[in-house]
C-alpha cells in the first residue's frame, strides 16, 4: 500500500526548533519531488516547502524562507522539514505530499499523509 | 503568486443534489495546472481532479472538472453522503497555492 506517515510534530515553545519526519512505502521514493503543506486551525491548505529527487532544487514560500529547511534521505525513505525560529503562526497540521511525478516542474500531490500537528505556544 | 479564489464558501446540498464549486485564478493557468482535493477531518487531502478535468485514480464519474484560462468548475453531480467535506482547488503553474476552500455541508 502506498502510505506516507508523517511523525515529530508537539507543543513546542516560540523561538524553538522541531524537526518533523515523513516516512513513505509502497513506491519508490527516490523517483517523487516531495512537498510539505500546513493547515493552521481554521484555516485552508498552504503549501510551505518542496524538494526535487535530486535534493538539488528547493523551495520555500514566503512565511517560513530562512527558517525552515526540508531534505530527504533516500535511502531511508523519508522527508524531513526541520524548523527553527518557530512563531505562534507556524501552529498547524503539516502534511507531507508527493507529486505525480512527470516531467514537468510542478504536479499536483496524489498522496499524502494524515498530517502531524505542530502547536507553537509558551 | 498565483491566488486562487473559491466561491462560495459554503455550499448547503441535501445528499442526491448536484454541487457546483468554483475557482478563479489572478492570472492565466499554463496548461491548464488546476487541481481539485477533498479534505475530510483527520483524514488525509484525497486528489480528485488534476489538469482541471481528469480525473485521479479511483475517482467516482460523479466527480467532474471543467474550465481553462482563469476559471474552472468542480461538479459532483449527485451528492453521496461520503461527499459532504471541504474542496480546495490548488494551481501548480508556478509555485503552488490553494484556495481558501469550499465546505459542503447537509442542508
Amino acid at each position: 500500500e502506498v502510505q506516507l506517515l508523517e511523525s515529530g510534530g508537539g507543543l513546542i515553545q516560540p523561538g524553538g526548533s522541531l524537526r518533523l519526519s515523513c516516512a513513505a512505502s509502497g513506491f519508490t521514493f527516490s523517483n517523487f519531488d516531495m512537498n510539505w503543506v500546513r493547515q493552521a486551525p481554521g484555516k485552508g491548505l498552504e503549501w510551505v516547502s518542496a524538494i526535487d529527487t535530486s535534493g538539488t532544487y528547493i523551495y520555500y514560500s514566503d512565511s517560513v524562507k530562512g527558517r525552515f529547511t526540508i531534505s530527504r534521505d533516500d535511502s531511508k525513505s523519508t522527508l524531513y522539514l526541520q524548523m527553527n525560529s518557530l512563531r505562534a503562526e507556524d501552529t498547524a497540521v503539516y502534511f507531507c505530499a508527493k507529486e505525480v511525478g512527470t516531467p514537468r516542474s510542478w504536479d499536483p500531490f496524489d498522496i499524502w499523509g494524515q498530517g502531524t500537528t505542530v502547536i507553537v505556544s509558551s | 503568486e498565483i491566488v486562487l479564489t473559491q466561491s462560495p464558501g459554503t455550499l448547503s446540498l441535501s445528499p442526491g443534489e448536484r454541487a457546483t464549486l468554483s475557482c478563479r485564478a489572478s492570472q492565466t493557468l499554463s496548461r491548464d495546472s488546476l487541481a481539485w482535493y477533498q479534505l475530510k477531518p483527520g483524514q488525509a487531502p484525497r486528489l480528485l481532479i488534476y489538469g482541471s478535468s481528469s480525473r485521479a485514480t479511483g475517482i467516482p464519474d460523479r466527480f467532474s472538472g471543467s474550465g481553462s484560462g482563469t476559471d474552472f468548475t468542480l461538479t459532483i453531480s449527485r451528492l453521496e453522503p461520503e461527499d459532504f467535506a471541504v474542496y480546495y482547488c490548488q494551481q501548480y503553474a508556478t509555485s503552488p497555492t490553494f484556495g481558501q476552500g469550499t465546505e459542503v455541508d447537509v442542508k
